[in-house]
């Protein structure tokens, strides 16, 4: 149980194109979703909180309007990268909580390339 | 002071030891604690969870909380070079909204053959 699946697992794009990632949550309902960045040999670093059917939570410093997130449902949850610039090139993870815990179980993350 | 603090590492025992990888908290009043181990390159893995003081053990992992010091532990028993990996430990803090954890840097682990 708690299996968390994102799409794509790899993805490169040109600079100023967009990328959108999807999250879900396959065997169970996810009331909370978090979309985290790695870069390399860093720590996590999360990005934003979204509740399903509410506006997400950004971080300090994260920008909401380059960082699109949507949770529609209490499956699914997308992040869109708009305008992608290579300086957005990272290991990019969602994980999901849920109702009631607060366990969270890691996607298998996207790599994003901007080129 | 960082919320949650681990050292970085890396750590390297034998094969077959155990692997002792500690975290200290600073929120007093935090009550929900995990560990995860992420392979290099991958994304992080939930392998125990504890949220009262004492022992929990699953498998060759025992989980140590002591809420009196601030502190939480992972052993690894007889440790296998697939253990190799970098731990996180991650806190449910009262001083953080809604439900998001923090997580320490984490701690690479080495289990030499």
């Amino acid at each position: 149980g708690a299996v968390v699946s994102q799409h794509p697992s790899r993805v490169i794009c040109k600079s100023g194109t967009s990328v959108k990632i999807e999250c879900r949550s396959l065997d169970f309902q996810a009331t909370t979703m978090f979309w985290y960045r790695q870069f390399p040999k860093q720590s996590l670093m999360l990005m934003a909180t979204s509740n399903e059917g509410s506006k997400a939570t950004y971080e300090q410093g994260v920008e909401k309007d380059k960082f699109l997130i949507n949770h529609a449902s209490l499956t699914l949850s997308t992040l869109t990268v708009t305008s992608a610039h290579p300086e957005d090139s990272s290991f990019y993870i969602c994980s999901a909580r849920a109702q009631g815990g607060y366990e969270q179980y890691f996607g298998p993350g996207t790599r994003l390339t901007v080129t | 002071q960082k919320e949650v603090e681990q050292n970085s590492g890396p750590l390297s025992v034998p094969e077959g030891a155990i692997a002792s990888l500690n975290c200290t908290y600073s929120d007093r009043g935090s009550q929900s604690f995990f560990w995860y181990r992420q392979y290099s390159g991958k994304s992080p893995e939930l392998i125990m969870s504890i949220y009262s003081n004492g022992d929990k053990e699953d498998g060759r992992f025992t989980a140590q909380l002591n809420k009196a010091s601030q502190y939480v532990s992972l052993l690894i028993r007889d440790s296998q070079p697939s253990d190799s990996a970098t731990y996180l430990c991650a806190v449910k803090s009262l001083e953080t909204s809604g439900s998001r954890l923090t997580f320490g840097e984490g701690t690479q682990l080495t289990v030499n053959p």
